[in-house]
């Protein structure tokens, strides 16, 4: 069964460090996701790609964070210089196509967990 | 804006006992779509169901069935005798078009936690 595929799935790193997570989805998907989630709560949207178009980056704190998809397939997101409230998990996922109608079912990845010191 | 609100931040069961789940969302649309999320320990949300704004057929998968009543905007989950490997945090997401694009809105989830 295709997966997506994410790494490292640890990080620890002080702040101020400069940090990268990275994705591969599952295979002839269009859409790709970045999602944080803080420990006891539900993942945020911080990136969407449509190919390698950003179509959604409106909650990016795009003074640190940064991402990248140029081939329309793999996908990294850095964090320069990362802060001690980054700390989280970073979850990647993607879906066939971004839904026109709202339907398609995402698939996410083992998560990358990000400890800031 | 669309809201996803799971009331229940943490169940606690016995093992064999039946257990609820409850998922009340907000949208102004009229075709949405809903999922219910697993995500173990391990971290990895796994996806458990999806369902149309127009079907609120229930639907029940071996010990997991589905609740949708528009009536009420709410998407109840539901797991017959429970086990032990049900033990999670359950997420309820709620996706709908924006800007063109699907955008996905998650509850806060419900820890389950199954005692043997």
């Amino acid at each position: 069964e295709a997966e997506v595929a994410q790494s490292p799935r640890y990080k620890i790193t002080e702040k101020s460090q400069a940090v990268a997570f990275w994705c591969d989805p599952i295979s002839g998907h269009a859409t790709l996701y970045w999602y944080r989630q803080i420990l006891g709560q539900g993942p945020e949207l911080l990136v969407q790609f449509q190919d390698e178009s950003v179509v959604d980056d409106s909650q990016l704190p795009k003074d640190r964070f940064s991402a990248e998809r140029l081939k329309g397939v793999d996908s990294t997101l850095k964090i320069q210089p990362a802060e001690l409230g980054d700390s989280a998990m970073y979850l990647c996922a993607s879906s066939l196509e971004g839904g026109l109608a709202g339907s398609d079912t995402q698939y996410f990845g083992p998560g990358t967990r990000l400890t800031v010191l | 804006a669309q809201k996803v609100t799971q009331a229940q931040t943490e169940i606690s069961v016995v093992e064999k006992e039946d257990v609820t789940l409850d998922c009340v969302y907000e949208t102004r649309d009229t075709t949405y779509y809903l999922f219910w999320y697993k995500q173990p320990p391990s971290g990895e949300l796994v996806f458990l169901i999806r369902r149309n704004s127009f079907d609120e057929q229930n639907e029940i998968s071996g010990r997991y069935s589905w609740n949708f009543q528009k009536s009420t905007s709410s998407f109840n989950f539901t797991i017959t005798a429970s086990q032990v490997v049900d033990s999670a945090v359950y997420f309820c997401a709620l996706s709908e078009v924006s800007g063109g694009y699907q955008k996905v809105t998650f509850g806060t989830g419900t820890k389950l936690q199954v005692i043997p």
